[in-house]
């Protein structure tokens, strides 16, 4: 089974803390993803990657970033918290498409409060 | 550009009644869709996927989805509903070629009634 582990399910920060949250595979996939899950708006896309130290950005990558240093782990970075960004963090992760776009595999995600 | 609508941000029904979760899409190319099913403090599951082999679809945990192109339809449904399946259900567009973004609906809550 596709495992897609994420560091933590809860984090309190403070506003204008630097704060990492870790994403972790081990299937081999190539294409990692961020999103933010918030009440009534569904999953929005912050920030891609399909390969190691590439990204893309997704629909609201502002104030956030990320690294990918390694194949198997993509980092989101919140440059300065702010309490609009409390909210919870979805990482997914799936193979490149080939010939077809596959299923997303999820981590249980992150809830995060900006205090 | 491609879209998903989930009719409905809360539905309710009876356990062993049937279940029946609204999803339309819009798109210019033949789509890949999904549904995914997220529980209490969990990430989303993969219930089911769409890639253009059969029209219907059987997933896990006994739903299933029916493909109609004339109507941009990909609804979800199961016989009866169990206590268990109380959860919150995502439908999405996968990309289009050369393109990374899935396309998620803003989600259905269902509710089972004892």
């Amino acid at each position: 089974d596709v495992k897609v582990t994420q560091s933590s399910r809860y984090l309190v920060k403070r506003t204008g803390e630097k704060v990492f949250l870790e994403c972790v595979q081990d299937m081999d996939h190539e294409n990692m993803f961020w999103y933010r899950q918030d009440p009534g708006l569904g999953l929005r896309l912050i920030y891609f990657s399909y390969d190691v130290k590439m990204k893309e950005k997704g629909d609201i990558p502002e104030g956030y970033s990320v690294s990918r240093e390694k194949k198997e782990r993509f980092s989101l970075i919140l440059e300065s918290a702010s309490t609009n960004q409390t909210s919870m963090y979805l990482c997914a992760s799936n193979h490149r498409d080939r010939g077809f776009p596959g299923p997303q595999h999820f981590g249980d995600g992150t809830r995060l409060s900006i205090l | 550009a491609q879209s998903v609508t989930q009719l409905g941000s809360h539905v309710s029904v009876s356990e062993g009644a049937l279940v029946l979760l609204r999803c339309n899409y819009s798109s210019s190319v033949p789509p890949y869709l999904f549904w995914y099913v997220q529980y209490p403090n969990q990430g989303l599951q993969l219930l089911l996927k769409y890639t253009s082999a059969a029209t219907l679809v059987k997933g896990i945990n006994g739903f299933e989805a029916e493909f109609k192109k004339s109507e941009t339809s990909f609804h979800l449904t199961k016989p009866s509903a169990h206590m268990s399946d109380a959860a919150e259900y995502f439908c999405a567009v996968g990309p289009t070629s050369g393109t990374y973004k899935y396309i998620f609906g803003t989600g259905t809550r269902l509710k089972v009634l004892a």
